[in-house]
């Protein structure tokens, strides 16, 4: 089956120094979605990536598609305090039956001393 | 508020017992997604509808679950004679296109 994993698993950070998580899938991807959930809440979308080799921003947040759709990543420049959370990539795989179905990965938590 | 909901937030239940979930989608979404969330983990897809019919279901779901979403709008989820390995967030997410919109979930304790 589809695996999705992502490393670190935790990353602890100074606020102010970058943040980076890595996701790589076992399988090619449609395309690739990023997570943020903040602890005790629900997974809430950041962005989707659908290109090979793609890159988007949303603001101190940068997000790659790897050119073989089966990695992506996501960095923060200078990292804030509500950057707090886990964040989790998730691979978008089509079925034969044309099926769509989310796998996520194990999600990295990010933890900022201030 | 126009987001998902889901009904109970909480459940407690004694080990056989049978229980519901119930997700309300935004709107004008037509599909409808149920995902198990355990502690340290990301959320592991159950199953899939789009409109009311069910198109995916994941290996993992036992015949102990069973999903419904008789017309297309609200779903649920009955997990039969619960066993405490069942104790989870059940999270519930909707989309109209691809980017999937998350409830608060029901976290279920089986004791």
């Amino acid at each position: 089956g589809q695996q999705v994993m992502q490393i670190p698993q935790y990353q602890h950070v100074q606020e102010g120094e970058d943040f980076t998580t890595y996701c790589n899938s076992s399988t090619t991807l449609s395309n690739i979605q990023w997570y943020k959930q903040r602890p005790g809440g629900h997974p809430v979308f950041l962005i989707q990536l659908v290109k090979s080799g793609e890159v988007k921003k949303q603001k101190r947040l940068t997000f790659q598609f790897g050119e073989a759709k089966k990695n992506s990543s996501l960095h923060i420049t200078a990292t804030q305090t509500t950057d707090v959370g886990t964040y989790f990539c998730a691979g978008l795989f089509i079925s034969n039956f044309g099926n769509e179905k989310l796998t996520f990965g194990t999600g990295t938590r990010l933890t900022i001393i201030p | 508020d126009t987001g998902v909901s889901q009904n109970p937030r909480h459940k407690i239940t004694k080990r056989g017992q049978n229980v519901t979930f119930r997700c309300d989608p935004i709107s004008e979404h037509n599909r409808l997604y149920w995902y198990r969330q355990t502690l340290g983990q990301g959320p592991e897809f159950l199953t899939y509808f789009q409109n009311e019919a069910q198109l995916e279901k994941s290996r993992l779901l036992s015949d102990r679950f069973s999903a419904e979403r008789p017309k297309g709008s609200f779903s649920t989820l009955e997990i039969q004679r619960t066993e405490q390995g069942d104790s989870a967030m059940y999270l519930c997410a909707s989309s109209l296109q691809l980017e999937q919109y998350f409830g608060p979930g029901t976290r279920l304790t089986v004791t």
